[in-house]
């Protein structure tokens, strides 16, 4: 059973306060990871798309690491605004036409 | 312009019923998606098509039939609705299959599907 986790399920943070949760994902069979944006109410909006250990990607505050060899990458966001508060998903695919999605993490910033 | 579009946006319906969910993609996108939403929030893909032709299918039940006839657009039929059906289904559309270097997917705004 291929298993994608995510941490912390949610978590609250200052307005300015820089934050970052972790997708961990089976190492074996990797293709890409991915990450979404979902805010309540509307439909996940992709962040990045990461194919290679050891990419690094970067869209505004928000950036994002792979580690393909040990199963895990990192999403970062900088200076948290209270328009960042959404849930966070990763979604991983394998060889074998999987497409799995983690359960989230909900960021709530607080102004 | 609304790049993916599914109708309706709310389904209200009877257990016993038929129905069905229409998702369109205006992207010019080759591989369309449906995911549903379970009552956890976990997002599962249920099964994506690439140029007509099914290409994923996962364990649903046979009495969800999803129906491409264009590119553009990948509906979603479901036979003797079930309480258990209801969810937020989404429909998702990419460049190509996820499985080349996984493109990033466009997704819908939801049907919401409650059974009564």
């Amino acid at each position: 059973i291929l298993n994608v986790e995510q941490s912390p399920q949610s978590l609250h943070v200052q307005e300015g306060d820089s934050t970052n949760f972790t997708c961990s994902f089976p190492s074996s069979n990797f293709y890409a990871l991915h990450w979404y944006r979902w805010e309540t109410a509307k439909s996940p909006e992709a962040l990045f798309v990461m194919t290679l250990n050891g990419d690094e990607k970067k869209k505004g505050r928000i950036s994002a690491t792979l580690n393909t060899k040990e199963g895990y990458s990192y999403l970062y966001i900088k200076g948290s605004q209270p328009e960042d508060s959404a849930t966070y998903l990763c979604a991983f695919t394998s060889g074998t036409y999987k497409y799995i999605f983690g359960t989230g993490t909900r960021l709530k910033v607080l102004a | 312009d609304t790049a993916v579009s599914q109708t309706p946006k709310y389904l209200v319906t009877q257990m016993g019923n038929d129905k069905s969910i229409k998702c369109e993609q205006n992207l010019g996108h080759d591989t369309m998606y449906w995911y549903k939403q379970d009552s956890k929030k976990f997002l599962k893909i249920m099964f994506s098509y690439n140029n007509k032709e099914l290409i994923i299918n996962e364990t649903v039940p046979n009495r969800f039939s999803p129906k491409s006839p264009d590119k553009a657009h990948l509906n979603l039929h479901i036979n003797s609705l079930e309480l258990g059906d209801s969810a937020v289904y989404f429909c998702a559309s990419s460049q190509g299959l996820f499985r080349e270097y996984s493109y990033e997917q466009y997704f819908g705004p939801g049907t919401r599907l409650t059974v009564t």
